[in-house]
């Protein structure tokens, strides 16, 4: 059974960090992985998708690393900002075009 | 145009009652998903429709969830007898094609109380 890991659970930075958030799966037979953001109350927006043939992919501040091999993915967000804070959830997709998540990473960015 | 839709964006209920949670799809596409969001549990996916089939029933907890998608768009997650496990944030999401390439784009949910 495919179970996604996300490390720190919580992390508190000042603005102005860059920092790096961390996800781990147990199946390295997954078809692409995604990360999204989730701001309370809402639902959860796209933030990068990485088809299991990448090895990254960048949007604006973020960068997004895979290692399929090793079963780990990395989100890399430069020069934080207050707007930023969110939970940050990693899923990876499976046979059947569903997707398995972490239990989400939560940022929040200190003015 | 528009995202994903969901109606209503809170329910409370009495155990016991029957729900119906409404998820209305990105126009054109042709994937559906159901997930549910609970504290204890995470996110876990529920059903993916293939537009108005559903290959993937997996993730359904028990008999008393079902779910259907009419039109190749609308669907409808009915849960029957709720029970306080029950109580969620039910969270729905499309995709154009279905195809594992494709980003799944999410709807607000519905907050599912049960007392």
């Amino acid at each position: 059974k495919q179970e996604v890991t996300q490390i720190p659970a919580a992390l508190s930075v000042p603005e102005g960090e860059n920092l790096v958030l961390n996800c781990s799966f147990t199946d390295s037979a997954i078809y692409n992985l995604q990360w999204f953001r989730q701001d309370p109350g809402k639902g959860l927006t796209s933030l990068l998708l990485i088809q299991s043939s990448q090895r990254e992919q960048t949007s604006g501040r973020l960068n997004a690393s895979l290692d399929k091999s090793s079963g780990r993915s990395t989100l890399y967000i430069a020069a934080s900002q207050p707007g930023d804070s969110a939970t940050y959830l990693c899923a990876v997709i499976i046979g059947g075009n569903k997707l398995v998540f972490g239990a989400g990473t939560i940022l929040r960015v200190k003015s | 145009g528009a995202g994903v839709s969901q109606s209503p964006s809170n329910k409370v209920t009495e155990k016991g009652k029957d729900v119906e949670l409404r998820c209305d799809p990105i126009s054109g596409h042709t994937a559906l998903y159901w997930y549910r969001q609970s504290l204890g549990q995470g996110l876990e996916f529920l059903i993916y429709f293939q537009g108005n089939s559903a290959p993937d029933k997996s993730g359904l907890p028990s008999d008393r969830f079902s779910a259907e998608r009419t039109g190749g768009s609308v669907s409808t997650l009915t849960i029957q007898r709720t029970q306080q496990e029950d109580s969620a944030v039910y969270l729905c999401a499309s995709s154009l094609t279905g195809v594992f390439t494709d980003t799944q784009y999410f709807g607000p949910g519905t907050r599912l109380t049960v007392l």
